[in-house]
C-alpha cells in the first residue's frame, strides 16, 4: 500500500524566487491538504484540493496556489519568496465522504529562503 | 479564532512509567480529534484518532475525550525511550474535509 509521496525532500532558494512542490495521495486517496510548519510550531492549513479544485482555503496570501491532476497528485506553487516562507511543507491525503476525516501526511518538503 | 492548546513540554518521565499529554480546544463545532507523534525532522504519524466521549485504547496508547469540558488527552504507559518526540494534538469539524487545527504539541522525553 503506496503511502504519501512528496519531492523534493529539501529545497534552497533565494528571496523572491518561485517554488514548486509535488504530492501524491496514499493509494485510494482522492484529496490533497497543504500544511506549513514553522520551526516549534503546529502545522498550519494552507488549503486543500478535491476534483481539481481547489475546496478550503487557509490565511495564507495569494503567492500560495496549488493544482491537483487528474490522478489525485498535487502542486503547491510558491512565488515571490520570502524568508519568512521557510518552513516545511506537509502535503496529507484523505478520502473525501469518510464520515471522520483521518488524514496521513507524507514525508514532508524541507523549504529553506535565503 | 479556532485555538488548539497544549503545554510545549518539555514532559519527563522515567522509562516504564505512564506519560500523561494533554489538549484543550476552543472550537465546540469540532468533532474529531486526533494525536499526532513527530520525531525531529520528520512529519507528523498518526497514532491516535478519538471521535466519542470516553476511552480509546490501542496498545500502549489511550486517548480520552470530554467534549464538554472541550478536554482531550493521550496516556502513554510503559512508556519507552523511543517514545521520545513531539506529540500534536489536532482536531476538526465533522463530515467532509475540513481542515486540521493543530496545537504547538508536547515535546516528550523518556529517560532511560
Amino acid at each position: 500500500d503506496a503511502g504519501v509521496t512528496q519531492s523534493p525532500t529539501h529545497l534552497i532558494k533565494t528571496r523572491g524566487q518561485q517554488v514548486t512542490l509535488r504530492c501524491s495521495p496514499k493509494s485510494g486517496h482522492d484529496t490533497v491538504s497543504w500544511y506549513q510548519q514553522a520551526l516549534g510550531q503546529g502545522p498550519q492549513f494552507i488549503f486543500q484540493y478535491y476534483e481539481e479544485e481547489e475546496r478550503q482555503r487557509g490565511n495564507f496570501p495569494d503567492r500560495f496556489s496549488g493544482h491537483q491532476f487528474p490522478n489525485y497528485s498535487s502542486e503547491l506553487n510558491v512565488n515571490a519568496l520570502l524568508l519568512g516562507d521557510s518552513a516545511l511543507y506537509l502535503c496529507a491525503s484523505s478520502l473525501v465522504g469518510r464520515v471522520y476525516n483521518e488524514q496521513f501526511f507524507g514525508p514532508g518538503t524541507r523549504l529553506t529562503v535565503l | 479564532q479556532k485555538e488548539v492548546e497544549q503545554n510545549s513540554g518539555p514532559l519527563s518521565v522515567p522509562e516504564g512509567a505512564i506519560a500523561s499529554l494533554n489538549c484543550t480546544y476552543s472550537d465546540r463545532g469540532s468533532q474529531s480529534f486526533f494525536w499526532y507523534r513527530q520525531y525531529s525532522g520528520k512529519s507528523p504519524e498518526l497514532i491516535m484518532s478519538i471521535y466519542s466521549n470516553g476511552d480509546k485504547e490501542d496498545g500502549r496508547f489511550t486517548a480520552q475525550l470530554n467534549k464538554a469540558s472541550q478536554y482531550v488527552s493521550l496516556l502513554i504507559r510503559d512508556s519507552q525511550p523511543s517514545d521520545s518526540a513531539t506529540y500534536l494534538c489536532a482536531v476538526n469539524r465533522n463530515s467532509g474535509n475540513t481542515p486540521l487545527v493543530f496545537g504547538k504539541g508536547t515535546r516528550l522525553s523518556v529517560i532511560a
